[in-house]
Formats: C-alpha cells, structure tokens, sequence
C-alpha cells in the first residue's frame, strides 16, 4: 500500500531552525507537497518539488530526493506563528493526492 | 494564490436533516474538485474526487448516497450531507486542481456540527 511518514510532534524555540521530514512509499511520484495548517483552518500551501534538491522561499525551504522517497521541509527564524501542523502530501501516479498524517510543531519562547 | 470559497464555514442542523456544502474556485477553472473530512488532530481523509460534468468517484467506505456530490460546472461543487446524523459532526474541506500536477487550493472548511 502506499505511506507517508511523518512525525507526530515536534517542539522547537522561537527563532531557532526545525527540520520536518517525510519519507514516502506510493505508486509512482508526480510531486510532492508542503502544506500548513493552522488548528480549524483549511491547509495553506507551501512548497513542490518534482526534481531532487533543495527548494528555497524565504524563512521557507524544502528538498528532495526521489531516489531515497524522502523530503524535509526545513523552517528557520522561528517564529510563534509558526506554531500549526506541517502536512506532507504527494501525487502518486493517478494525480492522486496522499496525505501525511501532519506534524504538530510547537514553538515555545 | 488561487482562491477557493466554501460556504458555510460554521453550521448547526438537527439530526435527520439535510446539509449542503458549496465551493467556489473565484478566479480559475477548476478541472477536479475535491472533497475531504477531518477529525480532531488527524489529517485529512478523501472522501471524493470529482471532475466536471461527471460523477464523482469516492473512497472506499464514503456513502455515495448519503454525501452528494454535484460538480455542475468549472467554478461551483457542492457536497450534501443527507440525512445527518451527530456521527456526521466534522470539518470538510474542500479542494480544487487547475490540472493534474498542480498544488491544491484548499477552501476556508465547514465546521458541521449535528445536534
């Protein structure tokens, strides 16, 4: 069957750096997502990867290795807003999307 | 980023009653639509994918007769929650695709609660 692992939790400290991985198993790859959730709100998106390596935004970065089914999304600055859960998503080879089941990131002052 | 409505955000209805969810992609075509539910601190569990103009296909263990999906045109897809029961309370987030490798624009959520 297909899987996608993540962490469950993770507490980090205002203005450090955290690295979220996700390792993943499905039937084909066609891209992998980052999304944020804030507790009662819909997911917001962050990043895709289709091609290995490491995908800059801001205070925001991603990599990937395809070869190894492994992503991290990598957050630095820390800041209390940060504070939601980090979902992981990938399209498997139907364009279907599959779903982590998140990491809740803590960030304590 | 794209932007995709759902209406209601919040909504309260008797039990045995109906419920219909919209969603809205405001400003592109939506090729596929997705809907999906969530549970207190658990991800997001699919319930269905539709495509314009055809019926939609749900994930093993949805009640196709008791969640409707109509996706009627490009813009609008509505999930009815027939009958609701306080089994049915949940979060259902609705999704849309502008193509098949395209991120996910998610709509703002429907708190259901059936009392």
């Amino acid at each position: 069957g297909q899987n996608i692992d993540q962490p469950t939790e993770m507490t980090a400290t205002e203005g450090a750096i955290v690295q979220i991985n996700c390792t993943y198993r499905t039937s084909g790859f066609n891209g992998l997502f980052w999304y944020q959730q804030h507790a009662g709100e819909a997911p917001t998106f962050l990043s895709y990867n289709v091609l290995d390596g490491l995908e800059e935004k801001g205070r925001f970065s991603s990599f990937l290795s395809r070869s190894k089914g492994y992503s991290y999304l990598l957050l630095k600055e820390l800041q209390m807003k940060d504070s939601a859960s980090y979902l992981c998503a990938v399209v498997d080879s139907n364009y279907q999307l599959i779903w982590g089941a998140g990491t809740k990131l803590i960030i304590k002052p | 980023g794209a932007v995709v409505s759902q209406h209601p955000s919040r909504v309260i209805c008797k039990s045995g009653t109906s419920v219909k969810i919209e969603c809205r992609s405001l400003d592109f075509q939506a090729t596929t639509m997705f809907w999906y539910r969530q549970f207190p601190k658990k991800s997001l569990m699919l319930m269905a994918t539709s495509n314009e103009g055809s019926k939609a296909t749900y994930e093993q263990g949805v009640e196709k007769d008791k969640f409707l999906i109509n996706h009627a045109s490009l813009t609008l897809s509505t999930l009815t929650v027939t009958s609701a029961h306080p089994e049915d309370s949940s979060f259902y987030i609705c999704s849309a695709r502008q193509g098949e490798i395209t991120e996910a624009f998610f709509g703002q959520g429907t708190r259901l609660t059936v009392v």
